[in-house]
């Protein structure tokens, strides 16, 4: 079964510091997929990323970037240069790939409220 | 404008009255799902469409029925509302399956009394 765990229930940041949330999964398929989202207090829920299993190149989008290692079965997501706005919860999934389009359950961590204090 | 809506945003009932939440996206998806947050917990998929009159159970189905008669629409029914179901609902869709970036709706906050 997958599992999804995020450790970090809360953290709390002054702004313009640099800020890691962790993820940690489980999954018996060598393929699978990662995301994170983002939902800010308005509560609306905002994709942020997707990655594959055989592609573990670092992304980075602006201030964020990810961390991929299957070494550790690790998907972290680091703000670099923290902002308010940044205020959010934020949720790590995994879906396993299955077969031939046929993939069904996105299993979500439990969500890391991070607090970007000014 | 490409969207997942949800109706009503806001709903109090009382045990034991049935009540429908409709999802509704306009992009085509073929996978649709329903989801329930609470705190602590996370979202967890209460049930999906892989198409139409395609459904399935997710984590914590019981409690719940769905139906999938149009590819657009994904209501979902609770026959026998208790407080334990008391929670924020997403629905969501994507292309055509859980790989894929979810496109989620603005959730529904049910109380249940």
């Amino acid at each position: 079964a997958q599992k999804v765990t995020q450790a970090q229930t809360e953290i709390s940041v002054v702004e313009k510091e640099d800020v890691t949330l962790d993820c940690v999964y489980e999954t018996r398929d060598t393929t699978y997929y990662l995301f994170w989202y983002k939902q800010p207090p308005s509560g609306e829920l905002v994709f942020l990323i997707r990655r594959n299993s055989f592609d573990e190149q670092n992304e980075i989008s602006g201030r964020y970037s990810w961390n991929f290692q299957k070494s550790t079965s690790s998907f972290n997501f680091t703000i670099t240069a923290s902002q308010v706005v940044d205020s959010a919860v934020y949720f790590c999934a995994l879906s396993e790939a299955g077969f031939l389009g046929s993939a069904r359950q996105l299993t979500f961590g439990s969500g890391t409220q991070l607090t970007v204090l000014p | 404008e490409a969207q997942v809506t949800q109706n009503p945003r806001y709903l109090i009932t009382v045990t034991g009255k049935k009540l429908t939440v409709t999802c509704s996206q306009n992009m085509n998806h073929e996978y649709m799902s329903w989801y329930r947050q609470d705190p602590g917990l996370g979202l967890r998929q209460i049930y999906y469409s892989m198409n139409v009159e395609v459904t399935d159970k997710g984590d914590v189905p019981e409690g719940y029925k769905v139906s999938r008669k149009e590819k657009r629409n994904f209501p979902l029914i609770l026959e026998s509302p208790s407080p334990n179901q008391t929670s924020l609902y997403f629905c969501a869709s994507s292309y055509s399956d859980s790989n894929y970036e979810q496109y989620f709706g603005p959730g529904t906050r049910l109380t249940v009394t």
